[in-house]
């Protein structure tokens, strides 16, 4: 099963672009990459997903370097309101319909006035 | 459209009392996964169904743990006796499809406490 390594936490300030990097050493050719964000008291919300390369929506960007080892969360210019945890997911898929998604601890962003 | 809804959102029990917890999916999801969330941790799968099959229980504590998802909807989670170290929160999630790559929706979570 792939275990992802994400820093505990990261501090920005407002406007700033945030990049939060998180390993994936023993990825699969399967797997995909995925990110949620969660704020308190609320469930995990769906952010982006990604195989390989780049990938970029309304609210964030997914880089995935070839050798698929890593992959690097980019939020442009956060506000207050990013202010969360942010969870990078490895989705493994066996076969005959088996396949999980592991979270791990998180990365706890702060952005700062 | 309505999201994933839990009830109740806080229960504080006894220990050894029984305790349920019940999700509501999105309209049309397939799928249906019951998660625990400890504090400071990310959530970690109980029980995922397709429809109305659970394809995947191997975490879940089935000493305890039961869940059931009739018809295909509505899906209830129940731990009987509870344990002081059941205190979690509890988060249920639907997806539309049965891929692995479907976008998951979450549920606010059911504050469970056992004292």
């Amino acid at each position: 099963l792939a275990k992802t390594t994400q820093p505990i936490s990261m501090d920005s300030y407002e406007g700033q672009e945030v990049n939060i990097t998180c390993s994936h050493n023993n990825i699969a050719t399967n797997d995909y990459i995925t990110w949620y964000q969660q704020f308190p008291s609320q469930g995990p919300r769906f952010i982006i997903q990604g195989y390989k390369t780049k990938v970029k929506n309304e609210v964030a960007s997914l880089f995935i370097p070839a050798d698929r080892k890593s992959s690097t969360l980019s939020l442009p210019r956060v506000s207050l309101s990013d202010t969360a945890v942010y969870y990078c997911l490895v989705g493994e898929y066996s076969g005959a319909g088996s396949y999980q998604l592991t979270f791990g601890k998180g990365t706890k962003l702060s952005v700062i006035p | 459209e309505a999201g994933v809804v839990q009830s109740p959102r806080y229960k504080i029990i006894e220990k050894k009392q029984p305790v349920a917890f019940w999700c509501n999916p999105i309209s049309g999801h397939n799928t249906l996964y019951w998660y625990l969330q400890n504090l400071g941790q990310g959530p970690e799968l109980l029980i995922r169904y397709e429809n109305e099959e659970a394809v995947d229980d191997s975490q879940l504590p089935k000493d305890r743990f039961s869940a059931e998802r009739l018809k295909g909807v509505d899906s209830t989670l129940k731990i009987q006796p509870a344990e002081l170290g059941d205190s979690a929160v509890y988060l249920c999630a639907s997806s539309e499809g049965l891929s692995f790559t479907d976008t998951q929706y979450f549920g606010p979570g059911t504050r469970l406490t056992v004292l």
